[in-house]
């Protein structure tokens, strides 16, 4: 079945640098990878996905990029702000089913 | 609208009791799902439903049940509370496949002691 990993588990950025989280998967047939952010006490709640027909995909300060070959995925957020800070948890489709990574915990000092 | 509401926030129970967690959503969504979050571990599939009627095992179903007996509501089950169980549980909802986005409830912090 499908396995997700994702790195790193704690990131901590100056307010305004840029921040990266990896996913890697390993079931060649996934083809939808979306990410999830999570405050503080709340559910997750989805920022930005991706199918895998396309390689990358810009929503404002976020990004995704997909590599099929290479099975991996990644998060880009430009210009982090304090509200940025939360756990990030990117998935990936297996196959009826979304399986998560760990989680990153992104930390934005001001 | 509401989106997904869980019942309680909170719970505390002693090894070996019973309990139900209560999960409803507004969306006129067929597809729910409970998972578990631990940390370091991050969201595990519990049980899914793709309809009234329906539901299927997830990643780690042992120790839990459920039913889906209308489309809103969604409840797990635990029967014997075990100190392995001590999570937070969320109910999520979407309205089609896994290519659909998930709405999360606020979550349920359960701790057996």
């Amino acid at each position: 079945g499908e396995n997700v990993e994702q790195h790193p588990s704690t990131l901590s950025v100056q307010e305004g640098d840029s921040a990266v989280i990896k996913c890697t998967y390993s079931d060649s047939a996934s083809n939808y990878f979306p990410w999830y952010k999570q405050e503080l006490g709340k559910g997750p709640q989805l920022i930005i996905d991706i199918r895998s027909n396309v390689g990358e995909k810009k929503d404002q300060r976020i990004a995704v990029t997909l590599n099929k070959t290479a099975k991996h995925f990644s998060l880009h957020i430009t210009e982090t702000q304090p509200e940025d800070s939360a756990v990030y948890f990117c998935a990936g489709r297996a196959p009826t089913q979304l399986i998560f990574g760990q989680g990153t915990t992104l930390q934005v000092k001001p | 609208n509401a989106g997904v509401t869980q019942t309680p926030k909170f719970r505390i129970l002693k090894i070996g009791q019973s309990m139900t967690l209560q999960c409803t959503q507004d969306m006129n969504h067929n597809y729910m799902y409970w998972y578990r979050q631990d940390p370091g571990m991050g969201l595990k599939l519990i049980y899914y439903s793709v309809g009234a009627g329906i539901t299927d095992k997830g990643e780690v179903p042992n120790g839990y049940n459920v039913s889906r007996s209308t489309t809103e509501d969604f409840p797990l089950r635990l029967e014997l509370a075990a100190p392995s169980q001590t999570s937070v549980y969320f109910c999520a909802s979407s309205f089609g496949t896994a290519n659909s986005p998930l709405h999360f409830g606020n979550g349920t912090r359960l701790t057996v002691t």
